[in-house]
């Protein structure tokens, strides 16, 4: 299958601290998109990073991108309680679409 | 205004029934989709329309049938529902994906099926 795979399914940490998940995909792409999921919601975009780029910064998220490993990294600094949500990565290239299975994130406050 | 608006949010119905979820966005763009997420969160694409136009068509039974009246709409049919139908289903819309920048999807709130 084309989907990617987060890691690790599950980060609980407390409030105050990083929290650090990755993403890994299997096919060439064009970008790497993060998106954000809280319970009973839809997905919300948080973050881009083209192909050509290795690292992107917004707020209090910082990405990587490693093509020659097909992985990426979702950084996510001095985590909020409002931070505790379900994490995803998606890849494709045009309109060709694939998630990835999801990092649940609690932040303790 | 909500941008990518889904309804019902909650449908309950018994196996073997047919129902319609609705999906309309008001932000001008020319592709929408029908995700499903199962219980794991895994999150699979079903559909992708172009203008009107069927463009991807991942492994989904034919049960299933999607249908777009406009580029703001794409609602989605499901004909003799099965147990295996119970999921979260989402509806989604993007600018067509070239140089890989304008392809950010914004999502709807999420139907949740339960066939019983």
């Amino acid at each position: 299958s084309q989907q990617g795979e987060e890691d690790p399914q599950a980060l609980s940490i407390q409030e105050g601290e990083n929290a650090t998940m990755n993403c890994s995909y299997k096919t060439s792409i064009n970008n790497l998109q993060w998106y954000r999921q809280n319970s009973g919601r839809g997905l919300v975009h948080l973050i881009l990073i083209r192909s050509n780029e290795r690292e992107k910064h917004s707020g209090r998220l910082r990405v990587t991108l490693d093509t020659s490993k097909k992985s990426s990294s979702l950084l996510i600094t001095a985590s909020r309680a409002a931070d505790t949500a379900s994490y995803f990565c998606a890849t494709g290239t045009g309109n060709q679409f694939y998630f990835g299975t999801g990092t649940s994130l609690t932040v303790i406050p | 205004d909500t941008a990518v608006s889904q309804t019902p949010k909650y449908l309950v119905t018994q196996m073997g029934n047919d129902k319609s979820i609705k999906c309309e966005q008001n932000l001008g763009h020319d592709t929408m989709y029908w995700y499903k997420q199962d219980s794991k969160k895994f999150l699979k694409i079903m559909f992708s329309y172009n203008n009107k136009e069927l463009i991807i068509n991942e492994t989904v039974p034919n049960r299933f049938s999607p249908k777009s009246p406009d580029k703001a709409h794409l609602n989605l049919h499901i004909n003799s529902l099965e147990l295996g139908d119970s999921a979260v289903y989402f509806c989604a819309s993007s600018h067509r994906g070239r140089d890989g920048g304008k392809n950010i999807q914004y999502f709807g709130a999420g139907t949740r099926l339960s066939v019983l």
